[in-house]
């Protein structure tokens, strides 16, 4: 089965830069799209296709993706901002199984 | 504004059966492939099953297939999940989302989640 991997927690103090890697074998050929979910809530989109940032998301939340690995960019992390974080991708065949990394929680110190 | 709002959860015995409801407003839903996500307590999230607009297309997890059925009525504007046999690993909040598809050539189609509802629990334990 496919898989995507995130660590498990990063920690950034308020102001800072926060990146969130996400690696996955099929990463080259295949969008990533990232979520962002609060305790107790339901995720919500913060970037689709590897890079776009839907309407209502804050311009602080950015997307890129280089050979097997997509990365969240979060810069001038505010409080609001923490929460877990989860990729998603599918694998590069027609299985069309769509599957989530982990989830990686932020902490702003 | 886009709402999917969940029902249906409960606490149920394994080999039970549950049927979990969508209603969902705000947007054109039969123009739209649907989906259901599921979040085990404490860990992340596992796409479960997703059906296409007319509902000629249904896709499933390997460990959903065969016990859990999606479907929808659009006249009702409302999104399904069946789910008989059900097991201890199966207890999760499950969420109903709304899915982008694109079809990507080759039997392969390209899924994201846009929109999602507040979530129900299933619970399944003696």
């Amino acid at each position: 089965s496919y898989e995507l991997t995130q660590p498990p927690s990063v920690s950034v103090s308020p102001g800072q830069t926060a990146k969130i890697t996400c690696s996955g074998d099929a990463l080259p050929k295949r969008y990533a799209y990232w979520y962002q979910q609060k305790p107790g809530q339901a995720p919500v989109l913060v970037i689709y296709k590897d890079s776009e940032r839907p309407s209502g998301i804050p311009e602080r939340f950015s997307g890129s993706s280089s050979g097997t690995t997509a990365t969240l960019t979060i810069s001038g992390v505010q409080a609001e901002d923490a929460a877990d974080y989860f990729c998603q991708s599918a694998d590069s065949s027609a299985t069309n199984l769509w599957v989530f990394g982990g989830g990686t929680r932020l902490t702003v110190l | 504004e886009v709402q999917l709002v969940e029902s249906g959860g409960g606490l149920v015995q394994p080999g039970g059966s549950l049927r979990l409801s969508c209603a969902a407003s705000g947007f054109t839903f039969s123009n739209y492939w649907m989906s259901w996500v599921r979040q085990a307590p404490g860990k992340g999230l596992e796409w479960v099953a997703n059906i296409k607009q007319d509902g000629s297309e249904k896709k499933y997890v390997d460990s959903a297939k065969g016990r859990f059925t999606i479907s929808r009525d659009n006249a009702k504007k409302s999104l399904y999940l069946q789910m008989n046999s059900l097991r201890v690993e199966d207890t999760a909040v499950y969420y109903c989302a709304r899915s982008i598809t694109t079809y990507e050539g080759s039997g392969s189609y390209e899924v994201y989640f846009d929109y999602w509802g507040q979530g129900n629990l299933v619970t399944v334990s003696s």
